[in-house]
């Protein structure tokens, strides 16, 4: 099993460029969620879906729209990418039972704008 | 609002001596509990994490938390400190309003020299 997938590794943009990050989970999780992650700050929600079909705003949405293609992927667009956008980018899924409640990490995509 | 305070954003200790990072939160409401660690380049993995029973937990690699209501905190620790050990650590809760999302600190960096 591949776990929480995430596609480009790497991405440098200029200003104004849109780009879509992709994710994929292969765990039949119904929650994806998108963070990014800045020095300092830890990681910060930027929108999640509870279950296919279903999208919310996190504690930074401005700038980023998503997708829930469908259980498996949940895409991050910039529609105009801004240097303040610079950061590392998390995808991550949550099993939610009590028991097992834990959330899954892609391995990020570090995207620089210019 | 709901927030996590992780004290000291750099921790440097010698090789075998004890590891004790800091995580508070406020919560008007019992949360789960975190702890993930991010080695360099790479996703965060669970350390371990307190959702109910009993409240000391016990996690990979030899570390431990205790779950601490009165004291609203939930101190990560490590009798003997490997270098392997260096990395970042963030401590997350759920939120009051429910189970389906978490609220990361600002993470410590945990330096180990010999």
């Amino acid at each position: 099993n591949a776990g929480v997938t995430q596609t480009p590794k790497f991405q440098v943009l200029k200003t104004g460029q849109s780009m879509t990050l992709q994710c994929a989970q292969d765990m039949n999780h119904n929650s994806m969620y998108w963070y990014r992650q800045d020095p300092g700050m830890g990681l910060r929600l930027i929108y999640y879906s509870a279950s296919e079909g279903t999208t919310d705003k996190g504690e930074v949405p401005n700038g980023y729209n998503v997708s829930r293609l469908n259980k498996r992927e949940f895409s991050l667009r910039l529609e105009s990418a801004a240097p303040s956008q610079t950061s590392v980018y998390f995808c991550a899924t949550l099993s939610g039972s009590a028991l097992a409640y834990e959330q899954f990490f892609g391995p990020g995509t570090r995207l620089t704008v210019l | 609002a709901q927030s996590v305070t992780q004290l000291g954003s750099h921790v440097s200790v010698s090789e075998g001596a004890l590891v004790l990072l800091r995580c508070n939160y406020s919560s008007s409401v019992p949360p789960y509990l975190f702890w993930y660690v991010q080695y360099p380049n790479q996703g965060l993995q669970l350390l371990l994490k307190y959702t109910t029973g009993a409240t000391l937990v016990k996690g990979i690699n030899g570390f431990e938390a205790e779950f601490k209501k009165s004291e609203t905190s939930f101190h990560l620790t490590k009798p003997s400190a490997h270098m392997s050990d260096a990395a970042e650590y963030f401590c997350a809760v759920t939120p009051s309003g429910g189970y389906n999302k978490l609220i990361f600190g600002a993470g410590t960096r945990l330096a180990v020299h010999p």
